[in-house]
């Protein structure tokens, strides 16, 4: 049972480029969300989704967008990347029952130069 | 809106001993849900211990366990025998009952760095 998978762990992007940060999930969860996590902030929510194809914004979602074509997947797409955006990236997936815990990816280090 | 804080940035323990990392929250919500997740250099979040409000009684897991008082709104997180494998960053969580928007989602605090000395 692989649990969340986010790919990749570790990327380098140029200021204005745009890249897609990969979810995927096995568990049949309906809720799926992502965070960034930054130096002193914890943990905060950029989009979640409840189901496929509903989709919403968080704490923080300037500058991302996200879709949910299927259970399974979950993508987090920068539009056009700034040094803000550097940060350690979570996909995190539940049940809908919210008494269950969440599973969370790796992450993904993010770096804009 | 419900916010969580964990006023202690850094917390240091010798091996075997016992330290206690606080939380408190605020929420105007009856019921909810409160979490601690461990986080070890590998950055994997991992559940460390969970507690519904409505229950009264502490959680227990293992080592690791809970002072809940949900009057004061404070969720401390108590490890016994502290082993090295027990360095890393600790966050609270706190989870409303309102499945279907963004309340669904996870509140975290700032977390405690958790240093542990052989």
């Amino acid at each position: 049972n692989a649990g969340v998978t986010q790919t990749p762990k570790f990327q380098v992007l140029k200021t204005g480029q745009s890249m897609t940060l990969q979810c995927a999930q096995d568990m049949n969860h309906e809720y799926m969300s992502w965070y960034r996590q930054d130096p002193g902030m914890g943990l905060r929510l950029i989009h979640y989704s409840v189901g496929a194809g509903i989709t919403d914004q968080g704490e923080v979602p300037n500058g991302y967008n996200v879709s949910r074509s299927t259970t399974e997947d979950f993508p987090l797409r920068l539009l056009s990347a700034a040094p803000s955006q550097t940060s350690v990236y979570f996909c995190a997936s539940s049940y809908s029952e919210v008494w269950t815990e969440a599973f969370f990816g790796q992450g993904t280090r993010l770096t804009v130069v | 809106a419900q916010t969580v804080t964990q006023s202690q940035p850094e917390m240091s323990v010798q091996e075997a001993e016992t330290v206690t990392l606080s939380c408190t929250y605020d929420t105007s919500e009856s019921d909810y849900y409160l979490f601690w997740y461990k986080q070890p250099p590998s950055r994997q979040m991992i559940l460390v211990i969970r507690q519904e409000a409505y229950k009264q009684q502490n959680a227990t897991e293992n080592r690791f366990s809970v002072n809940f008082q949900k009057a004061a709104k404070s969720f401390s997180l108590k490890i016994s025998d502290s082993q090295l494998g027990d360095a890393a960053m600790y966050f609270c969580a706190y989870r409303s009952p309102n499945y279907g928007g963004s309340q669904g989602n996870l509140i975290f605090g700032k977390g405690t760095k958790l240093s542990v000395k052989p």
